[in-house]
């Protein structure tokens, strides 16, 4: 059975940073592109990145650009989000997504809180 | 930017009665495969969306009650029989091409 779980939120103030990390089970992590979709009270469901298999091909949202950096560790199945200048927009529940499977899955969310 | 369009944004149904949600894009959502590269979730309240319908598929464990018509830029969920487990808001998204982009939900009442 696929399993995300995200782990890393919390609040962090206006130009902090943090890092959201997933742990992936129940598939062959390494072949799949994976995804972070953010959650806002305000804008609904916002796709943020993607990477491929390799890591070695990253995409994304124009309003993360400069800020965020996807990665993953295929060693451990593991994928991260490194958030950096963060602004109170940021606010968000961020979704670990794999969409390439069979069905698609998506994890339980991680809430992240931009706020001074 | 692919434009996903829902509507109605609001739909009040009386349990048994059927339901229909339309999404629409701004370019066809065809792909390589010949399969459309949308999907339709359904987020109940504090819970993560869970998918119904990907690529043409209902998705294991989702009633049948549960379909997904369309092709190109125009697509339809029909919940026939609607109960009140069915309650939440529902999303289309496709996943043509980056960014990947969703419709704006459709909450779906019991009356």
């Amino acid at each position: 059975e696929v399993q995300l779980v995200e782990s890393g939120g919390g609040l962090v103030q206006p130009g902090g940073s943090l890092r959201l990390s997933c742990a992936a089970s129940g598939f062959t992590f390494s072949i799949y592109f994976m995804h972070w979709v953010r959650q806002t009270p305000g804008k609904g469901l916002e796709w943020v990145s993607r990477i491929n298999g390799d890591g070695s091909d990253t995409t994304y949202a124009e309003f993360v650009k400069g800020r965020f950096t996807i990665s993953r560790d295929n060693a451990k199945n593991t994928l991260d989000l490194q958030m950096n200048s963060l602004k109170a927009g940021d606010t968000a529940v961020y979704y670990c997504v794999l969409l390439g499977t069979r069905p698609p899955a998506w994890g339980q969310g991680t809430l992240v809180t931009v706020s001074s | 930017d692919i434009e996903m369009t829902q509507s109605p944004l609001s739909l009040p149904v009386i349990p048994g009665e059927s339901a229909s949600i339309s999404c629409r894009s701004s370019r066809s959502l065809l792909n390589s495969e010949g399969s459309n590269s949308l999907f339709w979730y359904l987020q109940k309240p504090g819970q993560s969306p869970q998918v119904l319908i990907y690529l043409g598929n209902r998705a294991s464990g989702v009633p049948d009650r549960f379909s997904g018509s369309g092709s190109g830029s125009d697509f339809t969920l029909k919940i026939s029989r609607v109960e009140a487990e069915d309650v939440g808001v529902y999303y289309c998204m496709q996943s043509l091409q980056t960014p990947i982009t969703f419709g704006q939900g459709t909450r779906l009442e019991i009356k």
